[in-house]
């Protein structure tokens, strides 16, 4: 079946713009997770939405990130006044129960 | 101290080589245990469950140690395609599915 989309693929954009990256989970799956990736870097995780269950936004870096999910489905993270420190690759995963499968990530640029 | 450890190395290894990867983990209500692959520029791909009996698939082969908190990956008749990141990966809440707990990951080349 279809694993997890993300969109944009890249994303290039001038400091001080905001951005909205987009995540697609696998059907079915509950539970939709944000990451950030820096080159070379392990996964720093960001929010978790699982259900109708509020948000743990515990690992947002700053009130400039926001996440929703819309009928317990596709995600969209915003990054508001980009900064340059905010240039990752940016992982979306769902899981239905503790596996999480990932989508191909957005690499994002801020110039 | 980290909640999951791994050794980055990198191992640099011969085709056909056996090498096995180590991770520990902080939290001992930890309940679920994963090893991840990340290649270049890729995304992470589960790789393997962790169960407590241990299991193996193919060529690859995961334990876990309870009592020493470990977690274990073992590669045999290692090939080309096998170069990669491995990720370790630990349930970081005990029994719940909230979050998992990234280690960062042990790099892996598998020379000809």
């Amino acid at each position: 079946g279809a694993g997890v989309s993300q969109s944009p693929s890249n994303k290039v954009t001038e400091k001080g713009k905001d951005v909205e990256l987009r995540c697609d989970p696998i059907s079915g799956h509950t539970a939709l997770y944000w990451y950030r990736q820096s080159l070379g870097q392990g996964l720093e995780f960001l929010i978790y939405f699982q259900g109708n269950s509020a948000p743990d936004k515990s690992g947002l870096p700053s009130d400039r990130f926001s996440a929703e999910r819309t009928g317990g489905s596709v995600s969209t993270l915003t990054i508001q006044r980009t900064q340059q420190e905010d240039s990752a690759v940016y992982l979306c995963a769902s899981s239905y129960q503790y596996e999480q499968y990932f989508g191909p990530g957005t690499r994002l640029t801020v110039t | 101290r980290k909640e999951v450890e791994q050794d980055p190395g990198p191992f640099n290894v011969p085709e056909g080589a056996t090498v096995a990867f180590n991770c520990t983990y902080s939290n001992s209500a930890s309940q679920s245990f994963f090893w991840y692959r990340q290649d270049c520029r890729k995304e992470p791909k589960l790789l393997m469950s962790v169960y407590s009996s241990g299991n193996e698939d193919g060529r690859f082969t995961a334990q876990l140690n309870r009592a020493s908190q470990y977690i274990s990956l073992l590669i045999r008749d290692s090939k080309l395609s096998d170069s990669a990141t491995y990720l370790c990966v630990v349930n970081s809440l005990g029994g719940s599915a909230r979050q998992l707990t990234f280690g960062s990951g042990t790099q892996l080349t598998v020379l000809p």
